[in-house]
């Protein structure tokens, strides 16, 4: 499968194969994340969400991993299709503040 | 059950104009923010409403106001309109206590 160790802007996936999608948080405090996927034209949609209490969390196709000590997350998703072709992005909220801090995203293409 | 609707899709005003959008949150959330998204970027917190008051703001000038009303719905307003307020605003909802955001599709506004 597609791999990355840092964050990509992009990352091309063979259709049938498993992505990585890493991304690097900036408030050590924070302590809900999520994954949002956003298709062109369109608003975000929610994947998945981890709470600092936990490492690992698993939806449909879809693993998110926190590693708190490096302030790092990233989403798995697995047997990848045309139709998770998207924007990803991770967002952070800190506690006591309502709102959701968003990372650089990461354009997912899935080649045929 | 309707998700988060938000009107109108699209908007091209001039600068110097003043431009209202408005947002209708998913049916039981009662907490409503405001996102700006330039392209390319990711979303950035404008600010949430609750109990029909501002209750935190992100980093934006008082051109930039909202309202929500008794029915939950909210809109935004910006006033003075400038080149660089073109993007795509979307509105995000969430039922009290929770931090889980739920996005809208957006009002793709352009600014001439």
């Amino acid at each position: 499968g597609e791999s990355v160790g840092l964050h990509l802007p992009t990352l091309s996936v063979q259709e049938g194969d498993n992505s990585i999608i890493n991304c690097a948080y900036s408030n050590s405090a924070s302590d809900y994340f999520i994954w949002y996927k956003q298709e062109s034209g369109k608003g975000p949609q929610f994947i998945i969400d981890i709470r600092s209490n936990m490492d690992k969390r698993q939806g449909q196709r879809v693993t998110v991993l926190l590693n708190k000590t490096v302030k790092h997350l990233s989403l798995q998703i697995a047997a990848t299709q045309p139709g998770d072709s998207a924007v990803y992005f991770c967002a952070e909220n800190p506690p006591n503040d309502y709102k959701l801090s968003f990372g650089a995203g990461t354009t997912v293409t899935v080649r045929a | 059950d309707a998700g988060v609707t938000q009107s109108p899709t699209h908007l091209i005003k001039t600068r110097g104009q003043q431009v209202t959008l408005r947002c209708s949150p998913k049916s039981g959330h009662d907490t409503v923010s405001w996102y700006q998204q330039a392209l390319g970027q990711g979303p950035q917190f404008i600010f949430q409403y609750y109990e029909e008051e501002e209750r935190q703001r992100g980093n934006f000038p008082d051109r930039f106001s909202g309202h929500q009303f008794p029915n939950y719905s909210s809109e935004l307003n910006v006033n003075a309109l400038l080149l660089g307020d073109s993007a795509l605003y979307l509105c995000a909802s969430s039922p009290t206590g929770w931090e889980t955001q739920y996005f809208g599709p957006g009002t793709r506004l352009l600014v001439l």
